[in-house]
């Protein structure tokens, strides 16, 4: 069954901790995306890569930081340093036709 | 900046009429505007998408027109049902050259009474 699968669905921060959301897609495709929602809000673009071992920052990129050592996974770490990050957020891939496709999500909370 | 503008931000609509939302735009060196659907506690799908050399484009129920000067392009969703329910995000992206990065519009709260 092909696509991107995230995990965890919902995942809880304490002060101060990082966690990390994961994104693995078995399409091979090249380039995958981390978004952020917000209620009432378009996707955010946090972080992209358009090949493995290459990434680059998107409109929202502080407090977060990225990963691409293999083709398919791209791993979100969100930091301490991101005080507001309570948010849904999503994953994508890119075919060669310019389709993004998203997985289901992580919502992250914060305790 | 790179943005895009959409309206309404809700829309309620009655079973078997049309739902009509807008998008508008700033940089013309846009090339690519697809159209998302979003569920609740789901990620968003493609609907339509079009290319900036066609004025219109059908699937089934869902038209995408496109009006090049005006920099704005609409999604038609013709005999709505309950089952559209859901929110619609347009979209853009200029190219391979800066990653295919899509620019979203805020969204629209799409409710399609019985």
């Amino acid at each position: 069954d092909g696509g991107i699968t995230q995990s965890p669905k919902y995942l809880f921060r304490k002060e101060g901790q990082n966690v990390t959301l994961s994104c693995e897609q078995n399409l091979n495709h090249d380039a995958m995306y981390w978004y952020r929602q917000d209620p009432g809000q378009g996707l955010r673009l946090i972080y992209y890569s358009q090949i493995v071992n290459d990434f680059q920052k998107g409109d929202i990129a502080e407090g977060y930081s990225v990963s691409r050592e293999k083709k398919e996974s791209f791993p979100l770490t969100v930091t301490s340093a991101q005080k507001n990050p309570t948010a849904f957020y999503l994953c994508a891939s890119r075919d060669t036709t310019n389709i993004q496709y998203f997985g289901a999500g992580t919502r992250l909370s914060v305790l | 900046q790179q943005q895009v503008k959409q309206s309404p931000q809700s829309l309620i609509v009655q079973k078997g009429g049309i739902s009509i939302i807008n998008c508008a735009y700033e940089n013309t060196a846009f090339d690519y505007f697809p159209w998302y659907q979003q569920f609740p506690g789901k990620g968003p799908a493609l609907l339509i998408a079009i290319r900036p050399d066609v004025s219109e484009k059908k699937e089934g129920r869902f038209t995408i027109s496109f009006n090049k000067s005006a920099k704005q392009f609409s999604l038609h969703i013709m005999d709505s049902q309950p089952g559209d329910s859901a929110t619609y995000f347009c979209a853009a992206s200029r190219g391979e050259t800066s990653g295919s990065r899509l620019t979203f519009g805020e969204g629209t709260q799409l409710t399609v009474n019985p």
